[in-house]
């Protein structure tokens, strides 16, 4: 069936460094690809998402990148802040068929000061 | 504006036992989900809905039951709690199904 992998699954760079999270997606119909922030205790939170009509995205001192012919997506942290630690999930999502939303196992990124 | 409510947040339940996990969204979501999420691990779907009186099974729904008979209104049956139960519970719900969710702030269930 469809899955999404995800790597690392755990990343620790220091404070001020960037980061990238990539996820592999199987299902080539996918066409919205959310990542999620999931802070210790806390619930996931919706940090940035893109669609297929569209190749990066940013926000601030994130950004997202999707190449639908490797069917790949990245997430990239620039400048990262301890406050940056937390997991990290990728999700995959298709307008077509039946409901299939598919998230990644989960990155661990831990900034270190 | 609530987003998605989740009660309780806690609870101990003995083996055998039966309890319902409340959730309900003020956002007009027709798309509502439930996940659970053990110990360092990621998201497992429970069950979904794609809106009031649409129920249908995710990928671990052994041992649970869900109603939606409103849009706002989610509820989790745990039926007969196992040990194998304890984790913590996330609701969630979305606008449409390739749209963010946005998450409840979870209950911890621990079966003992």
């Amino acid at each position: 069936g469809e899955n999404v992998e995800q790597h690392p699954s755990t990343l620790s760079v220091q404070e001020g460094d960037s980061a990238v999270i990539k996820c592999t997606y199987s299902d080539s119909a996918s066409n919205y690809f959310p990542w999620y922030k999931q802070e210790l205790g806390k619930r996931p939170q919706l940090i940035i998402d893109i669609r297929s009509n569209v190749g990066e995205k940013k926000d601030q001192r994130i950004a997202v990148t999707l190449n639908k012919t490797a069917k790949h997506f990245s997430l990239h942290i620039t400048e990262t802040q301890p406050e940056d630690s937390a997991v990290y999930f990728c999700a995959a999502s298709s307008t077509s068929g039946t409901y299939k939303y598919i998230f990644g196992t989960g990155t661990r990124l831990k900034v270190l000061a | 504006n609530a987003g998605v409510t989740q009660t309780p947040k806690f609870r101990i339940l003995k083996i055998g036992q039966s309890m319902t996990l409340q959730c309900a969204q003020d956002m007009n979501h027709n798309y509502m989900y439930w996940y659970r999420q053990d110990p360092g691990m990621g998201l497992k779907l429970i069950y979904y809905s794609v809106g009031a009186g649409i129920t249908d099974k995710g990928e671990v729904p052994n041992g649970y039951n869900v109603s939606r008979s409103t849009t706002e209104d989610f509820p989790l049956r745990l039926e007969l709690a196992a040990p194998s139960q304890t984790s913590v519970y996330f609701c969630a719900s979305s606008y449409s199904k390739v749209d963010g969710y946005t998450f409840g702030s979870g209950t911890r269930l621990t079966v003992v």
